[in-house]
């Protein structure tokens, strides 16, 4: 079966700090994967997506930036956080092809201060 | 522009009864939709999608509706359990692609024993 790891569960940084939050995808091979954000009383907005090793696009223009360095790893960094950098972070992975459903990791709480 | 609605915030329940959670979209270029469910401090987890091709699909205690020309669909849970208390997301996908779910801000369900 397949798995999604994320790591850390919570982060606390302060304003102009750097960023690196980690997602790794177990049994499965080539996955689609995505990361999102969610704001406070917002919904779940989709930040990167990547079909293969190097591959990113970008959803909304913004203080972050994504990497995908293994088929199964995805990072999401900064290099100076922002206050409204704030939030819920989710990875994701899928299977490609048309119709399929993602599934999340545990997601990071990220608080700047 | 919010293409995925949500309009209820919470809703509450007795065990025993029928939840029915409901979705409005805007965008006629949906074909796929999916529900989720998340506990506080989790990912999101995928519950149930439904292809445009079809109005109705089940699979146990979980029915999903789609009325295609009302732009409308409806998770419905029967019978309802205090495990099933949770925020439920719907959202939609368009294109035959994979990648970008549009989600909507979530409705809290309550079930009371």
């Amino acid at each position: 079966s397949q798995t999604i790891h994320q790591w850390p569960a919570t982060l606390v940084q302060p304003v102009g700090s750097p960023l690196s939050l980690e997602c790794t995808v177990e049994g499965t091979s080539n996955p689609n994967l995505y990361w999102y954000r969610q704001a406070a009383g917002r919904g779940l907005q989709l930040l990167f997506y990547s079909v293969g090793i190097g591959q990113i696009s970008s959803e909304v223009p913004q203080n972050l930036s994504a990497s995908r360095p293994q088929d199964r790893q995805f990072i999401l960094s900064s290099k100076k956080l922002l206050l409204s950098d704030s939030g819920f972070y989710l990875c994701a992975w899928s299977w490609t092809g048309g119709n399929q459903p993602q599934h999340f990791g545990d997601g990071t709480r990220l608080s700047i201060l | 522009d919010q293409q995925v609605k949500q309009n209820s915030p919470s809703l509450s329940v007795q065990e025993g009864r029928i939840s029915i959670l409901n979705c409005d979209y805007t965008n006629s270029m949906f074909d796929y939709f999916l529900w989720y469910k998340k506990y506080p401090a989790e990912g999101p987890t995928f519950l149930i999608s439904i292809s445009s091709i079809k109005d109705k699909n089940e699979d146990g205690r979980f029915t999903v509706f789609l009325n295609k020309s009302a732009k409308h669909l409806s998770l419905h849970i029967v019978p309802s359990q205090p495990g099933d208390s949770a925020v439920y997301f719907c959202a939609g996908n368009s294109g035959g692609s994979n990648y970008k779910l549009t989600f909507g801000k979530g409705t809290l369900l309550t079930v009371n024993p």
